[in-house]
């Protein structure tokens, strides 16, 4: 258990409205991601950070921003929500070797 | 740019049959390779890694993997599946001297028969 938390962990939010995701780390790893799952597509790589403030973006990075402003904390948001990006979100850890990376529970979010 | 394709969207299996999921990928550096098992309504949980050395990757729950270079494939194998290995799986591919960041095929959902 690489004591990773997510929240919200369901959320449902009407189009056009911000929302903020959270991922929340007890072991002060260094690189943090956040994936999105959708039925076809697999896990595909929003953002991700190697530091405090040090952030870059994925291959799904449009519509979406990050900030990382402690080591324990990496916060998704979505400025304006689309239906497009309704999903199940993961955020992930490595633990110090950058090729093994454990997940979070996933926060379910529904845009209407 | 590297690329992951899992050649089976589903496989169904009976119990204590055994069991193969297939992946190639492309890429033209060195990779690194995994397969993720994800049960239902939970986060994905690390089966096994391949970064260097032997070609034959042992893993947990009873699940291998053989890296062909050649083929560019990664293919899991399990010789007697439990109705317990009904989930999805992931494999994944990574290039050398990033930063983790991993390219993940479409995910194979195994179903175990009784």
């Amino acid at each position: 258990d690489a004591g990773i938390t997510q929240s919200p962990r369901h959320k449902v939010t009407e189009t056009g409205t911000p929302v903020t995701l959270r991922c929340h780390q007890t072991e002060n790893h260094r690189y943090m991601y956040w994936y999105r799952q959708d039925p076809g597509h697999g896990l595909r790589l929003i953002h991700y950070s190697y530091g405090v403030k040090d952030t870059d973006k994925g291959e799904v990075s449009d519509g979406y921003s990050v900030s990382r402003s402690k080591t324990e904390d990496f916060l998704l948001t979505l400025e304006s929500a689309t239906s497009s990006q309704t999903s199940v979100y993961f955020c992930a850890i490595s633990t110090g070797d950058p090729y093994e990376q454990y997940f979070g529970p996933g926060t379910r979010l529904t845009v209407t | 740019a590297q690329s992951v394709t899992q050649l089976d969207s589903q496989v169904p299996v009976f119990e204590e049959a055994p069991v193969e999921l297939r992946c190639n990928y492309s890429s033209s550096v060195s990779v690194y390779l995994f397969w993720y098992v994800q049960y239902p309504n939970q986060g994905l949980q690390l089966l096994l890694k391949y970064l260097s050395g032997s070609t034959l990757v042992k893993g947990i729950n009873g699940f291998e993997a053989e890296f062909n270079k050649s083929q560019t494939s990664f293919h899991l194998r399990k010789p007697s599946v439990h109705i317990s290995d009904t989930a999805e799986y992931f494999c994944a591919v990574t290039g050398s001297g990033n930063t983790g960041k991993l390219i993940f095929g479409q995910g194979t959902t195994l179903q175990v028969k009784p």
